[in-house]
């Protein structure tokens, strides 16, 4: 039992380029999220799928795409980065009734 | 006002103190209360997930609710070295799917041998 995973753990881009940012549970969640964490602003959420063919933004989802491929694996990507976008990117699911369970996260740096 | 108000620390303190991380909040619809622990380069990990006002205890470490004063507290007995970490408090209005975690921005704890 794995929990969270995430790919790749830390990723260099340049201005404009491309991306996408994978996670996956083995814990049969409905729900997952994804968090970007910055220094002095704590955790906040960019885009959340509450169950598996739905998807809602977030507090920040400029700049984001996101896929609920199936129950399993819920993406992430940046269509055309900018360092504004450097972060640390988490991914999160949640069953209801418990709380959230997180991945280990991606270090992004975009030049 | 932000939502989650948690002092940032740093926070230093002896093996073996006890230690008192607080947080409090503006939003009064808040009803699930979370600590989780950050470990550097790691992701949060939950320590703590409490619903009710009062105490809940977990070996070294007792979560405090107070509803009334929109305060929330995670004491650690007998600190170790191994407790050095960022400590993230989170909240919530509904348990559901879809339902945002609201984080403070962490108290950075270090506990010397």
């Amino acid at each position: 039992n794995a929990g969270v995973t995430q790919t790749p753990k830390f990723q260099v881009l340049k201005t404009g380029q491309s991306m996408t940012l994978q996670c996956a549970q083995d814990m049969n969640h409905n729900s997952m999220y994804w968090y970007r964490q910055d220094p002095g602003m704590g955790l906040r959420l960019i885009y959340y799928s509450a169950s598996e063919g739905t998807t809602d933004k977030g507090e920040v989802p400029n700049g984001y795409n996101v896929s609920r491929l199936n129950k399993r694996e819920f993406s992430l990507r940046l269509e055309s980065a900018a360092p504004s976008q450097t972060s640390v990117y988490f991914c999160a699911s949640h069953r209801r009734g418990e709380t959230q369970y997180f991945g280990p996260g991606t270090r992004l740096l975009v030049l | 006002q932000k939502e989650v108000e948690q002092d940032p620390g740093p926070l230093s303190v002896p093996e073996g103190a006890i230690v008192s991380l607080n947080c409090t909040y503006s939003n009064s619809a808040f009803q699930y209360f979370m600590w989780y622990r950050q470990y550097s380069r790691k992701g949060p990990e939950l320590l703590m997930y409490t619903y009710s006002s009062g105490n809940k205890e977990d070996g070294r470490f007792t979560a405090q609710v107070d509803k009334s004063s929109k305060y929330i507290s995670l004491f650690i007995r007998d600190s170790q070295p191994s407790d050095s970490a960022t400590y993230l408090c989170a909240m919530t209005s509904a348990n559901q799917a879809g339902t945002a975690l609201i984080f403070g921005k962490g108290t950075t704890l270090s506990v010397s041998s």
